[in-house]
C-alpha cells in the first residue's frame, strides 16, 4: 500500500487562480518536502517541514507557499499561478534523522498553468 | 554549496550485462549522505541505495552497489545482471548533514535495457 499519495494527480489551472496540491503519508515521518521536476533543472526543493504547524524555505520558494496541519499532511499552495510554475510536483516524507533521512516519494503531481 | 554531476545523460546495454553510471559531487562538509534514486517510466522516484560518508565499505542492496571514492567526490552506481525493467532514469543525490535539508540532485542517467 502507497505511503505517500498525492492528489491531484493531473490539474490544469489558469494564470492568476489558486492551486492546492496535497500530499498524505502513513510512514509516520516527522520531515515532509516538496520538489518540483522540469527539464533541464531536475528537482529542486521548494519547501518543507519537520513536524506539524512548521514550513521553512526551500530553494525556489517563491510564488509557493506550504502548509503543514498535521503530520500526515502537507500541502503546496499557489496563491497567484502563472505559466511558469507548470511542472511535475513531487511530494516526499523521511524519517527523522538529521542527514541520513531517507526520503521517499509519492507518484507526483502534474500541473499546467494556462 | 552542495553540487552534484552526473556526466552521462544515457547509457544502452544488454540484458544480464552490468552497468555502471557515474556521478561526482562538491560539499563542503566532512558528512554527508549521497543517495541513488530510480525514476520508471510511469514517474514514480523509487530509493535505491544510500552511502554515508563516513562508512569506507561500499553500500550493496540487491544487485545494485555503489563504488564510492571519497578522495575523488564520486560515487558511482553499479547494476549488476540487468534486467528490461532496470530501464530507468537514475538520479544521484546528496545532502549534508543539516537537519531536515532537502536533498541536492543530479540530471540523471537514462538507462535502456535490449534483449
Amino acid at each position: 500500500e502507497a505511503a505517500v499519495t498525492q492528489s491531484p494527480r493531473n490539474k490544469v489551472a489558469v494564470t492568476g487562480g489558486k492551486v492546492t496540491l496535497s500530499c498524505n503519508q502513513t510512514n509516520n515521518h516527522n520531515n515532509m518536502y516538496w520538489y518540483r521536476q522540469d527539464t533541464g533543472h531536475g528537482l529542486r526543493l521548494i519547501h518543507y517541514s519537520y513536524g506539524a504547524g512548521s514550513t521553512e524555505k526551500g530553494d525556489i520558494p517563491d510564488g509557493y507557499k506550504a502548509s503543514r496541519p498535521s503530520q500526515e499532511n502537507f500541502s503546496l499552495i499557489l496563491e497567484l499561478a502563472t505559466p511558469s510554475q507548470t511542472s511535475v510536483y513531487f511530494c516526499a516524507s523521511g524519517e527523522a534523522w538529521g542527514g541520513r533521512d531517507t526520503q521517499y516519494f509519492g507518484p507526483g503531481t502534474r500541473l499546467l498553468v494556462l | 554549496a552542495q553540487k552534484v554531476t552526473q556526466t552521462q545523460t544515457s547509457i544502452s546495454v544488454v540484458e544480464k550485462t552490468t552497468v555502471t553510471m557515474d556521478c561526482v559531487y562538491e560539499t563542503r562538509d566532512s558528512s554527508y549522505f549521497l543517495f541513488w534514486y530510480k525514476q520508471t517510466a510511469s514517474g514514480e522516484i523509487v530509493f535505491l541505495i544510500r552511502q554515508d560518508s563516513y562508512k569506507k565499505e561500499n553500500a550493496t542492496v540487491g544487485h545494485y552497489s555503489l563504488n564510492f571514492q571519497k578522495p575523488k567526490s564520486s560515487i558511482g552506481l553499479i547494476i549488476t545482471a540487468t534486467q528490461i525493467e532496470d530501464s530507468a532514469v537514475y538520479f544521484c543525490a546528496m545532502r549534508e548533514d543539516n537537519y531536515a535539508q532537502g536533498l541536492t540532485f543530479g540530471l540523471g542517467t537514462r538507462v535502456s535495457v535490449f534483449p
